[in-house]
């Protein structure tokens, strides 16, 4: 499984933009990018997956470069209930049906007012 | 609120204990999993279920032990536990057989051994 890196914290002022990076050099051709958001005493939650260039959806975007060696995600005017762990995993559906993902050590991103 | 629901939501347990965790989906997902997650730490595999045969065991204690019992429910049987088990236990599910499909995940069961 390709390993991820993540700064461990990062901190923002509300509605600022807010890039998180996430480094995979060993990332496998048929590996996705899928990121997680995490509050205190709940499960992760799914924000957004993709493979190669662009993807947005309605809560963020992830942007990631040609060779797919790093992968960013972008929230867009970060508001307080954003103060959460986010995950970058990078790992392929197992031919027995289920996802063989492990989690890294994620970034912690602290809003403020 | 999640789709994946984790009961109880907390417990507290003695060594000489058996108690259950147990997480029930309702999406159609025919893969499940369990995580445990200590404070401050990522989430670690423990068990992933695929049509309800145990296809992943990630060298868990068999004081641990997994049960899927239909297709919407996964169990955790906890016996003998130590103190440094307490964490938090959370179950998620995905489509099985869909690429990439995400895990949705409960919000857990957080449980401390004494």
């Amino acid at each position: 499984l390709a390993k991820t890196t993540q700064p461990i914290s990062m901190d923002s002022y509300e509605g600022q933009e807010v890039n998180i990076t996430c480094s995979h050099n060993n990332i496998a051709t048929n590996d996705y990018i899928t990121w997680y958001q995490q509050f205190p005493s709940q499960g992760p939650r799914f924000i957004i997956q993709g493979y190669k260039t662009k993807v947005t959806n309605e809560v963020a975007s992830l942007f990631i470069p040609a060779d797919r060696k790093s992968s960013t995600l972008s929230l867009p005017r970060v508001s307080l209930s954003d103060t959460a762990v986010y995950y970058c995993l990078v790992g392929d559906s197992h031919s027995g049906g289920y996802q063989k993902v492990t989690f890294g050590t994620g970034t912690k991103l602290q809003v403020i007012p | 609120d999640t789709e994946v629901t984790q009961t109880p939501k907390h417990l507290v347990m003695g060594m000489t204990n058996k108690k259950s965790l147990k997480c029930e989906q309702h999406m159609g997902h025919r893969a499940m999993y369990w995580y445990k997650q200590k404070a401050k730490k990522p989430p670690e595999l423990m068990f992933v279920y695929s049509y309800e045969k145990l296809s992943i065991n990630e060298s868990v204690p068999s004081r641990f032990s997994p049960e899927c019992p239909n297709s919407s429910l996964l169990n955790l049987h906890l016996h003998a536990l130590q103190p440094e088990d307490s964490a938090l236990y959370l179950c998620a599910s995905s489509q099985a057989r869909v690429n990439n499909s995400p895990l949705h995940f409960g919000n857990g069961t957080r449980l401390t051994v004494t």
